[in-house]
């Protein structure tokens, strides 16, 4: 079976730029989870997506937005980036909702680095 | 206050001994413990899953939960090179994933 596969796996930008990240979960899974993962902060819980709906969302900025579509694909948008948005993007695919007893499995993610 | 505080590290090694990594977390809601692996530039792999108080043995690793004490540890028996990674835990429950800030350890040959 697949795993979890995040596109593109680098990207560079600069100030004020928005930014599309996409994950596509493993096959049957139907929440998907979007973290930021930084040195200084950890991982840190941006949003969860099950069945095209947003289930849950951390302390982030409007800026940071998600969508689910019905075949459980994700994409993740990132607006008006800034200097502190360089991170590593993870997606973590579930077969319910993370929040239950689903075990979360992670994409190898997005590196992004803003300019 | 963090609700998952994890022993921050870093820890090294030598090939063979015993590892013990541990996590404290202040919310009851959590009812569901994970330990990932994260490599350098890799996204976390899960390692064990388990969501009682007790011990869970997976070959050379075992969870530890103690829900009263709210307290997780991952014990890593005879490491080897290859276990050299940063390790995260992580806790689910009231709809949310928490995770700790990670251990890196370094085994060395």
């Amino acid at each position: 079976k697949a795993g979890v596969t995040q596109t593109p796996r680098y990207l560079i930008k600069t100030r004020g730029q928005q930014v599309t990240l996409s994950c596509s979960p493993i096959s049957g899974h139907r929440s998907v989870s979007w973290y930021q993962q930084t040195p200084g902060q950890g991982l840190q819980f941006l949003f969860e997506y099950f069945s095209e709906t947003q289930r849950n969302k951390g302390n982030f900025p409007g800026r940071f937005s998600g969508r689910q579509f019905s075949n459980s694909r994700s994409e993740m948008n990132v607006s008006t980036l800034e200097l502190g948005d360089s991170a590593l993007y993870l997606c973590a695919s579930s077969l319910g909702v993370a929040g239950g007893r689903n075990e979360q499995f992670f994409g190898p993610g997005t590196r992004l680095t803003v300019l | 206050q963090k609700e998952v505080e994890q022993d921050p590290g870093p820890l090294s090694v030598p090939e063979g001994a015993i590892v013990s990594l541990n996590c404290t977390y202040s919310n009851s809601a959590f009812q569901y413990f994970m330990w990932y692996r994260q490599y350098s530039r890799k996204g976390p792999e899960l390692l064990m899953y388990t969501y009682s108080s007790g011990n869970k043995e997976d070959g050379r690793f075992t969870a530890q939960v103690d829900k009263s004490s709210k307290y997780i540890s991952l014990f890593i028996r005879d490491s080897q090179p290859s276990d050299s990674a940063t390790y995260l835990c992580a806790m689910m429950g009231a709809g949310k994933s928490t995770f700790g800030d990670g251990t890196t350890l370094t085994v060395k040959p």
